[in-house]
């Protein structure tokens, strides 16, 4: 079984509120990964946790505040967001393993702010 | 800078032909390769990964990896309409598990 969950599937927000999405994944991955993607372009790294630690930060603005609960949980906090944070957010996992392993993405939050 | 690129598309090919894919990498240095589809408004879905030097194939699907040209392709046999999508290559390079994405490419099966 390769599937990684997302909730909401979408979102609609106001700069001023706060909102959660939510991930999860039972394939015993120890590995999981934020992205956002635009329309027409690639997913974007945002943050990685391995072992349920942080272990990459790509500069994110402080709007977005990741979460791992446990090891098949990963949350993002978001407050404050700007109508450019609009996109699709993917969420994903993965074994660790040095050289990289294969990344299963759930199904995404389409996430609107207005 | 890491890199990957990927031909510009859109690639058209009718339906039953072969769909070639081709993809180049900057970092030597890279171990782990991957190739994603992606319908529209849909997330990117795992279709191949290649670790070796060679050829791995899988159904329709086969992944070759040339290391010393650094160059990564995805061949699709017997191409049908329902593999319209964008085809994402994706490389990752070190210990971090960081992937590096091309900007994908668009394919149409024509039926």
């Amino acid at each position: 079984d390769t599937e990684v969950t997302q909730t909401p599937k979408h979102l609609v927000m106001g700069m001023t509120n706060k909102k959660s999405l939510k991930c999860e994944q039972h394939m015993g991955h120890r590995a999981m990964y934020w992205y956002k993607q635009k329309a027409k372009k690639p997913p974007e790294l945002m943050f990685v946790y391995s072992y349920e630690k942080l272990s990459i930060n790509e500069s994110v603005p402080s709007r977005f505040s990741p979460e791992c609960p446990n090891s098949s949980l990963l949350n993002l906090h978001l407050h404050a967001l700007q109508p450019e944070d609009s996109a699709l957010y993917l969420c994903a996992s993965s074994q660790v393993r040095a050289g990289g392993h294969e990344q299963y993405f759930g199904p995404g939050t389409r996430l609107t702010v207005t | 800078q890491k890199e990957v690129e990927q031909n510009s598309g859109p690639l058209s090919v009718p339906e039953g032909a072969i769909a070639s894919l081709n993809c180049t990498y900057s970092d030597r240095g890279s171990q782990s390769f991957f190739w994603y589809r992606q319908y529209s408004g849909k997330s990117p879905e795992l279709i191949m990964f290649i670790y070796s030097n060679g050829d791995k194939e899988d159904g329709r699907f086969t992944a070759q990896l040339n290391k010393a040209s650094q160059y990564v392709s995805l061949l699709i046999r017997d191409s049908q309409p329902s593999d319209s999508a964008t085809y994402l290559c994706a490389v990752n390079a070190g210990a971090n598990s960081k992937l590096t994405f091309g900007k994908g490419i668009t394919l149409s099966v024509r039926p």
